[in-house]
């Protein structure tokens, strides 16, 4: 069965530092990856998406994520945090059975922003 | 713009007491998701919605039930409302199946409590 685990469930960085959030899957085939951010209360919005092609995947909000097939990761960066980033982070990973897509979360990554 | 609409944004009831979210859609998607999300806690599949065929998660309660009236509106009915089911509901919508077509839209949510 496919599984996303993100390794951090807690981060905090300073303001204008960079950073990396880990996501590491277990699937078979090739997968599509995605990264959403929650704000408290709010709903997921989608920052980057990977299907195919270029391994480094420009998202909104200054933020970038690379695919790396031999890790199994797809780790989420920015080099410039600001105190609006601070939220929740979820990687996801489509099970792609055609017919039956299912979006698997992991299990998400507070990110806190100090000044 | 085009968006998924949730309402209420805010939802109380009472133990027992029937409920029921709305979710609208301007996107023209035929795929609607409907998931729960707990505190602190990815979000889960509940069920999800095929232009007109139902598609039950195998661990989603009998509690829990939706319709989907036309193209645009989808609704989550929870029939008994238990003290374990506040939480926040999240709609989305994709526009189609197969793998490029499967980037999921959210709304804002619906934070249920159950007094």
């Amino acid at each position: 069965a496919q599984s996303v685990t993100q390794p951090d469930i807690h981060i905090t960085v300073s303001e204008g530092a960079s950073l990396e959030l880990r996501c590491n899957y277990s699937y078979g085939a090739t997968p599509y990856l995605f990264w959403y951010v929650q704000s408290p209360g709010q709903g997921l919005q989608l920052l980057l998406k990977y299907f195919s092609g270029d391994t480094l995947v420009q998202g909104i909000k200054g933020f970038e994520a690379e695919f790396k097939r031999s890790q199994s990761s797809f780790n989420l960066r920015k080099p410039s945090v600001h105190w609006s980033d601070a939220a929740e982070y979820f990687c996801a990973v489509v099970l792609s059975n055609f017919g039956n897509e299912k979006l698997t979360f992991g299990t998400g990554t507070r990110l806190t922003i100090i000044p | 713009d085009a968006m998924v609409i949730q309402n209420p944004r805010y939802q109380v009831t009472q133990f027992g007491k029937p409920v029921t979210l709305s979710c609208s859609q301007t996107l023209n998607h035929n795929v609607m998701y409907w998931y729960q999300q707990k505190s602190s806690q990815a979000p889960k599949l509940l069920f999800h919605y095929y232009d007109k065929d139902f598609n039950n998660e195998a661990d989603t309660p009998d509690n829990f039930q939706s319709r989907r009236p036309n193209t645009s509106f989808c609704f989550l009915d929870i029939r008994s409302p238990g003290l374990g089911d506040a939480a926040m509901y999240l709609c989305a919508t994709s526009r189609d199946r197969g793998q490029l077509n499967n980037e999921q839209f959210f709304g804002p949510g619906t934070r249920l409590t159950v007094l």
